[in-house]
């Protein structure tokens, strides 16, 4: 499968901080989203992203498709202790494809 | 709440037991999917299925055989599993040929082969 290698592994900081976390691809990708996953849970889709350059927000979470389709890029802004989990973003290589890769993920902690 | 049920959320076999893991869907996707997922990793792609017909398989060991009765409903049929196989598995939908690319995931059934 595609290799899609995200970054930080994991990071601890503090309420209220603002948290930057992207996403890498040796391959091209059509569609980039955003998924976080809480323990014991299925992912939640948090953003997608369907045109390179795009820039989407939701609520505090802001997500970029990068200009080359090989990256993306997560933001929170002012996290707060529900913002714990781990952050996994997803390309699908060919619209339609029905089949989607998953980034190695970012595990956040958040420190009240 | 999520769409995607999955039942059971937890189940423990042995090596020789035979058990299935059901999913299903009321929201009219016509794609549905089988992802595994170990401790600490990504999702890793099983099966998809498309208008109930097996349309992806990521080379799955035979020891797991999906089914997909009906376009609401996907099993996941387990025999002869290894303690390696201990995992979440979890189900998912999206339209078929989906242009978002966006998938619905269930809460996942944890499995445990002793």
């Amino acid at each position: 499968g595609q290799q899609l290698n995200q970054s930080p592994q994991s990071m601890f900081i503090q309420e209220g901080e603002d948290v930057s976390m992207n996403c890498t691809s040796s391959s091209i990708f059509n569609t980039w989203l955003w998924y976080k996953q809480d323990p014991g849970e299925g992912p939640v889709l948090l953003i997608a992203l369907y045109k390179a350059g795009e820039l989407t927000s939701n609520g505090r979470l802001t997500a970029q498709f990068g200009i080359t389709r090989k990256d993306s890029f997560l933001n929170i802004s002012a996290s707060i202790p529900s913002d714990v989990g781990i952050y996994f973003c997803a390309g699908q290589a060919q619209t339609g494809a029905n089949n989607l890769f998953f980034g190695t993920g970012t595990r956040l902690t958040v420190i009240p | 709440d999520t769409e995607v049920t999955q039942t059971p959320k937890h189940l423990v076999m042995g090596m020789t037991n035979k058990k299935s893991l059901k999913c299903e869907q009321h929201m009219g996707h016509r794609a549905m999917y089988w992802y595994k997922q170990k401790a600490k990793k990504p999702p890793e792609l099983m099966f998809v299925y498309s208008y109930e017909k097996l349309s992806i398989n990521e080379s799955v060991p035979s020891r797991f055989s999906p089914e997909c009765p009906n376009s609401s409903l996907l099993n996941l049929h387990l025999h002869a599993l290894q303690p390696e196989d201990s995992a979440l598995y979890l189900c998912a939908s999206s339209q078929v040929a989906s242009l978002t690319g966006e998938l619905f995931f269930g809460e996942g059934s944890r499995l445990t082969v002793l």
